[in-house]
């Protein structure tokens, strides 16, 4: 099986700009997470679906940050306006119920903003 | 809510010996999953072990092996005959099995050098 795939991995931007970072979970996946890493706030959860549906958004920093899952096969969340701060690893990853109880990433998402 | 704590940031062993990292969480709940994990320099997050919390026998996976202790809400990853590739961040986390609940919530990480 594939694991969770993300794109871009890499992403330098400009400040002011649109972001939009993607994740393809695994099949059979219901549960789906985006998480933020950074070195002064470590990992934090932005955002969390069940079966396509926002459970908790209470990690999503403001406005600027929306996070969508229009299927069970893929998932965005968009930056905009991006702001050098936004800068961080963007994980995603996902959870199949009564497979494991184990959450599996995929390899991340790079963003620099400058 | 439930917290995860590593109080060691940093920690270094010779290659080919044993050693042992710190984990400790809080929660109400009597059923519940952890897990360590590990962050080599591409950043990449890799499931070590997990355990969960109904079990009295300790998780083991090769050379990586838990020490569980659940009522002193303890969770330490020993790491036997260490090797080079081991040189990682490692991740304490903490996840509930109730449904809106199921996050990870992760620890501050121990960053673990192998000395050759």
């Amino acid at each position: 099986d594939a694991g969770v795939i993300q794109s871009p991995r890499h992403e330098v931007t400009e400040m002011g700009q649109e972001v939009t970072l993607r994740c393809k979970p695994i099949s059979g996946h219901n549960s789906l997470f985006w998480y933020r890493q950074t070195m002064m706030r470590g990992l934090e959860l932005l955002i969390y679906f069940n079966n396509n549906v926002p459970i908790d958004d209470s990690g999503m920093p403001e406005d600027r940050f929306s996070a969508k899952m229009p299927n069970a096969s893929f998932s965005t969340l968009k930056i905009q306006p991006s702001e050098p701060r936004d800068s961080a690893v963007y994980f995603c990853a996902g959870l199949a119920a009564g497979k494991g109880n184990t959450i599996y990433f995929g390899e991340g998402s790079w963003l620099t903003v400058v | 809510a439930q917290t995860v704590t590593q109080s060691q940031p940093e920690m270094s062993v010779q290659e080919a010996e044993t050693v042992t990292l710190s984990c400790t969480y809080d929660t109400s709940e009597s059923d519940y999953y952890l897990f360590w994990y590990k962050q080599p320099p591409s950043r990449q997050m890799i499931l070590v072990i997990r355990q969960e919390a109904y079990k009295q026998q300790n998780a083991t996976e090769n050379r990586f092996s838990v020490n569980f202790q659940k009522a002193a809400k303890s969770f330490s990853l020993k790491i036997s005959d260490s090797q080079l590739g081991d040189a990682a961040m490692y991740f304490c986390a903490y996840r509930s099995p109730f449904q809106g609940a199921q996050k990870l919530v992760f620890g501050q990480g121990t960053r673990l050098t192998i000395n050759p």
